[in-house]
């Protein structure tokens, strides 16, 4: 296991499709976090998982963005009826908690998602 | 809440040449750990160089170190001897110490500076 892994790494939809995009965490760890990266801003936390657990979500998670890790491994998001302003960067990272934790996140390369 | 600012939204050095990058922070939190983590273009950010608040002295690592100002609120990166595999985006970004201890942790990041080493 080389690093997280995220797939697609770009996606172009139409306004009102639905897409999901899929993380792989670094196989041991144990935290996994999504966050979102417009053009000239830092990425935004969207939300985070402890093992299989959602812990936190951002109010940038709107009703239309929902997360799951249903083993505790891999993670999916999904964005229902995508508007343009969904257009951005949406990075996963993950981490190792607790033990070991210096507070380091090791992110993938992103999905790229444009909506038309 | 936390913020984080940079502003410097480009910078430029010469290969060889040091650079320092800016940011600020603003929190009411007394523990906390700063970060400078670094997004080359189309790569995946990695981190850089960590800075734990409580600790006085300024973290180093290789030729990246920081200028840890906790009553100004200020932590600025410093690269000396500039490579054109710096070239990258460089995002300053804090964490509640609190908040990691407490099982879950999440990173707030300013804006970032892109840094483009020439030759």
């Amino acid at each position: 296991d080389t690093g997280v892994s995220q797939n697609p790494r770009h996606k172009i939809t139409k306004r009102g499709q639905n897409v999901t995009f899929r993380c792989d965490p670094i196989s041991e760890h144990n935290r996994l976090y999504w966050y979102r990266q417009t053009l000239g801003q830092g990425p935004e936390f969207l939300t985070y998982f402890q093992n299989e657990a959602q812990l936190e979500k951002s109010r940038l998670l709107s009703d239309r963005f929902s997360a799951e890790r249903p083993k505790g491994s891999f993670s999916t998001l999904e964005i229902q009826r995508t508007e343009q302003g969904d257009s951005a960067m949406y990075l996963c990272a993950s981490s190792l908690a607790p033990s070991g934790n210096t507070g380091e996140l090791f992110f993938g390369e992103g999905s790229r998602l444009t909506v038309l | 809440a936390q913020t984080v600012t940079q502003s410097q939204p480009e910078m430029s050095v010469q290969e060889a040449e040091t650079v320092t990058l800016s940011c600020t922070y603003d929190t009411s939190e007394n523990n906390y750990y700063l970060f400078w983590y670094k997004q080359p273009p189309s790569r995946q950010m990695i981190l850089v160089i960590r800075q734990e608040a409580y600790k006085q002295q300024n973290a180093t690592e290789n030729r990246f170190s920081v200028n840890f100002q906790k009553a100004a609120k200020s932590f600025s990166l410093k690269i000396s001897d500039s490579q054109l595999g710096d070239t990258a985006m460089y995002f300053c970004a804090f964490m509640t110490r609190r908040r990691m201890n407490s099982g879950y942790s999440t990173l707030t990041f300013g804006k970032g500076t892109m840094l483009l080493v020439s030759p």
